[in-house]
């Protein structure tokens, strides 16, 4: 089945306690990219990736860093997380860019206390 | 900053009514705008999407009206069903040239409850 994979779906953690989220995808897809939603701001992009070691900063790239070592796998990692990083996150990946379908996980819960 | 807005941010629509939510940018290179449904505990997954060649697209009870003029475009639901309560997002992309075609930039959602 083709699908993108995060884990975990739900983290509690501390400030300043670093914790990457990883994201992979079955679909040998180029595009990979994350996103954080928030309630009233929809969707935010964090960064993407064109390709493998090819990544470029979202909107809301602060805090927050990637790497792109093999196509199928993209972890999201937050070296000192604050509180104001709790959200829910997404990864998506599509086929070639973000005018093909995109195809989201089904999220990751943090909660940064 | 690239905006798309979107409303209503919730709405409420007896079965068999026409759900419309409305989304308007100003970004003048954006060119393909793709509407995203999300249900309850799973990710977005593209609904429908155009570009600004053509004013209306439609796919089963999913239209999507463009007015290039106005940059404003819109989702209408016909016949909406209880099953098509989720969230809707909007977004846009700009020209396909440089970073443009990688960044995706979502209006802010809207809620869409269908009682029976």
């Amino acid at each position: 089945e083709a699908q993108v994979t995060q884990n975990p779906r739900y983290l509690i953690t501390v400030t300043g306690k670093k914790l990457t989220v990883t994201c992979s995808q079955n679909m040998n897809h180029e595009y990979m990219s994350w996103y954080r939603q928030d309630p009233g701001l929809g969707l935010r992009q964090i960064y993407y990736s064109m390709n493998v070691e090819v990544t470029d900063k979202g909107d809301v790239p602060e805090g927050y860093k990637v790497s792109r070592k093999e196509k199928r796998n993209f972890p999201l990692i937050l070296e000192s997380p604050s509180p104001n990083q709790t959200s829910l996150y997404f990864c998506a990946s599509s086929a070639g860019s973000v005018r093909s379908p995109l195809h989201f996980g089904n999220g990751t819960r943090l909660t940064v206390t | 900053q690239q905006q798309v807005k979107q409303s209503p941010q919730s709405l409420i629509v007896q079965k068999g009514g026409i759900s419309i939510i409305n989304c308007a940018y100003e970004n003048t290179a954006f060119d393909y705008f793709p509407w995203y449904q999300q249900f309850p505990g799973k990710g977005p997954a593209l609904l429908i999407a155009i570009r600004p060649d053509v004013s209306e697209k439609k796919e089963g009870r999913f239209t999507i009206s463009f007015n290039k003029s106005a940059k404003q475009f819109s989702l209408h639901i016909m016949d909406s069903q209880p099953g098509d309560s989720a969230t809707y997002f909007c977004a846009a992309s700009a020209a396909y040239s440089g970073a443009g075609s990688y960044q995706l930039t979502f209006g802010k959602g809207t809620k869409l409850s269908v009682i029976p």
